[in-house]
């Protein structure tokens, strides 16, 4: 079945500091999208990218969707203490279920 | 109001019990969706059901068994708990264009089942 390869694992960083993180897959998608989860919560959608190439923000947040269709990347700007959770990538066919990358679990030290 | 709720948040029980796990969500979504996240946080689905009608039934054994009474719930049964049920149980609903999903899932906040 298809794959996700999410990197990396885990990341402390300082706050303030810049985070980047990716995405990759042996299949192709039609959507990228990604998500994070707070501590004891459900995991809310950050960004959706729907064409190879598109490059879309949300604030502090940018996304990338790869021009093979087959990676994305996210980067989150001067991190915040809030930051802190696990972002999932996530990748989409339509007629399959949506995938989820293993999620990066990212620490921000005040 | 809560978007996606789901019942209840906490489960602890022993092996071999029968439990259910209720959601509801008020966002008007035709889809809905059981997933699981293990101890590493990977997040698997298991079920997905669009207007009351069982659409993806992933490789879940039979003591798994979903219900959706009406398309604003989906229900989770599992029957002859094992240890290795334990987990956190995430129902989620979307919205369909043109009969598809986007793939943008709004989840609950998970129910914990711990089983002894």
């Amino acid at each position: 079945g298809q794959q996700l390869n999410q990197s990396p694992q885990s990341m402390f960083i300082q706050e303030g500091e810049d985070v980047s993180m990716n995405c990759t897959s042996s299949s192709i998608f039609n959507t990228w999208l990604w998500y994070k989860q707070d501590p004891g919560e459900g995991p809310v959608l950050l960004i959706a990218l729907y064409k190879a190439g598109e490059l879309t923000s949300n604030g502090r947040l940018t996304a990338q969707f790869g021009i093979t269709r087959k990676d994305s990347f996210l980067n989150i700007s001067a991190s915040i203490p809030s930051d802190v959770g696990i972002y999932f990538c996530a990748g989409f066919s339509g007629n399959t279920p949506l995938v989820f990358g293993k999620g990066t679990r990212l620490s921000v030290i005040a | 109001d809560t978007a996606v709720s789901q019942t209840p948040k906490y489960l602890v029980t022993q092996m071999g019990n029968d439990k259910s796990i209720k959601c509801e969500q008020n966002l008007g979504h035709d889809t809905m969706y059981w997933y699981k996240q293990d101890s590493k946080k990977f997040l698997k689905i298991m079920f997905s059901y669009n207007n009351k009608e069982l659409i993806i039934n992933e490789t879940v054994p039979n003591r798994f068994s979903p219900k959706s009474p009406d398309k604003a719930h989906l229900n989770l049964h599992i029957n002859s708990l094992e240890l290795g049920d334990s987990a956190v149980y995430f129902c989620a609903s979307s919205q369909d264009q043109q009969g598809l999903s986007t793939g943008e899932l709004f989840f609950g906040e998970g129910s914990r089942l711990t089983v002894l």
